[in-house]
């Protein structure tokens, strides 16, 4: 079946300027996760959605990340005023997850975000 | 809080020879356990995972992993490594009181030999 997809694949964009990250999970996951692979930070989570509850955000490094999940499924990473040290892969990740962690999450190929 | 330490950024092993990639975390409360592997450009791939059955995890591709609770290791392990072994490979952590949130380790880069 289709895995976790994600686009655009790669995306360059200038100092400033606002960027959109779209995932499409696994259907049926219930939960969603997105992380960020850079250099000098290696994998780190951002923000996690679980059906109806509140996501988790507490690794979002500032406010100007932000995150939604549609519907359920859908999800959108937005990045406002990019900044060079935003410059990563940002993976997503999905889960059948009904109940508290153990689950095996299935990641994406990633958006490699270049910010010039 | 839980944290997760790979010891050695890069291993390098000859084909053939045993792989052992180190692991160590820290937490409070039971982990779960994961080895993912990541091959050039692409995500990441599920190795294997500790949920508290079997101490010993097999995985796929051959590769196994031991969960050492006195020790606090999670160590990666393949009798016999192959050419296309050669990616990075992450430990990571999820604490069962949240919704599965990984915690990664910086990554072992495993290049093999001929």
């Amino acid at each position: 079946g289709a895995g976790v997809s994600q686009s655009p694949s790669n995306k360059v964009t200038e100092k400033g300027k606002d960027v959109e990250l779209r995932c499409d999970p696994i259907s049926g996951h219930t939960a969603l996760y997105w992380y960020r692979q850079s250099l000098g930070q290696g994998l780190e989570f951002l923000i996690y959605f679980q059906g109806n509850s509140a996501p988790d955000k507490s690794g979002l490094p500032s406010d100007r990340f932000s995150a939604e999940r549609t519907g359920g499924s859908v999800s959108t990473l937005t990045i406002q005023r990019t900044q060079q040290e935003d410059s990563a892969v940002y993976l997503c990740a999905s889960s059948p997850v009904l109940g508290r962690g153990g689950k095996t999450q299935y990641f994406g190929p990633g958006t490699r975000l270049l910010v010039l | 809080a839980q944290s997760v330490t790979q010891l050695g950024s890069h291993v390098s092993v000859s084909e053939g020879a045993l792989v052992l990639l180190r692991c160590n975390y820290s937490s409070s409360v039971p982990p779960y356990l994961f080895w993912y592997v990541q091959y050039p450009n692409q995500g990441l791939q599920l190795l294997l995972k500790y949920t508290s059955a079997a101490t010993l995890v097999k995985g796929i591709n051959g590769f196994e992993a031991e969960f050492k609770k006195s020790e606090t290791s999670f160590h990666l392990t393949k009798p016999s490594a192959h050419m296309s072994d050669a990616a990075e490979y992450f430990c990571a952590v999820s604490d069962r009181r949240q919704g599965g949130k990984l915690i990664f380790g910086q990554g072992t880069e495993l290049s093999v030999k001929p």
